[in-house]
């Protein structure tokens, strides 16, 4: 199962910040935080991940709270484009040797 | 460079055949993973390889079965079909070893079984 907690679906104006929110209150210390998202009929898509600290970019930024416990993905200036299903996933750091497990994510639509 | 490729991409079969999905990964990945996705639900593990041996199988029954060839392309093997089988399936590749490494998606076959 997955061990994250997501809302179902999210609506944001265009060229507004998109902030989808994610829970991982179970995370491990040697786990990240990964998001993915998926445009309708095609595969996944990394977007960014991070330990402990801020990461950004040139897609995102990523804001993990300091207990780890959860976190945000922010896409400064949503366009059409970003309309997706966004994936939040805990996982180990080595992607090649530990399989992704999803949930149902966030349906972000963007809205013109 | 070219990404995760797939074939094919659409897929009709009717229940009780059996199919063969292909994946190659991109050049220099050696990992290569299998995913299920059902329609409304996020993707499902079903396996994973690395130098061509299994390192992880999904809660998957023993219908699905898969390799990695020593290019390290990989096919998906599915037999006796059952109509729950109709879903898109995603292949993903992986630089092993690299910490915090992310995974690269192909375009998926999309499978439907009659």
């Amino acid at each position: 199962d997955a061990k994250t907690t997501q809302p179902p679906s999210m609506d944001c104006a265009e060229g507004r910040a998109a902030n989808l929110p994610c829970n991982h209150s179970t995370i491990s210390g040697n786990e990240y935080v990964y998001w993915y998202r998926q445009i309708h009929s095609q595969g996944p898509q990394y977007i960014i991940h991070g330990l402990k600290n801020n990461e950004t970019n040139e897609m995102a930024s990523l804001i993990i709270t300091e207990d780890r416990k959860s976190s945000t993905l922010i896409l400064p200036h949503a366009t059409l484009r970003d309309t997706a299903v966004y994936y939040c996933i805990v996982s180990l750091p080595d992607s090649g040797n530990t399989p992704l497990v999803f949930g149902k994510g966030t349906r972000l639509s963007v809205i013109a | 460079d070219a990404g995760v490729t797939q074939s094919p991409t659409h897929l009709i079969k009717t229940r009780g055949q059996q199919v063969t999905l292909r994946c190659s990964p991109i050049s220099g990945h050696k990992s290569v993973s299998w995913y299920q996705q059902v329609l409304g639900q996020g993707p499902q593990f079903i396996f994973q390889y690395y130098e061509k041996e299994e390192r992880g199988r999904g809660n998957f029954p023993d219908r699905f079965s898969a390799r990695q060839f020593p290019n390290y392309s990989s096919e998906l093997n599915v037999n006796a079909l059952l109509l729950g089988d109709s879903a898109l399936y995603l292949c993903a590749s992986s630089f092993t070893g690299s910490y915090g490494a992310e995974a690269f998606f192909g375009q998926g076959t999309r499978l439907t079984v009659v």
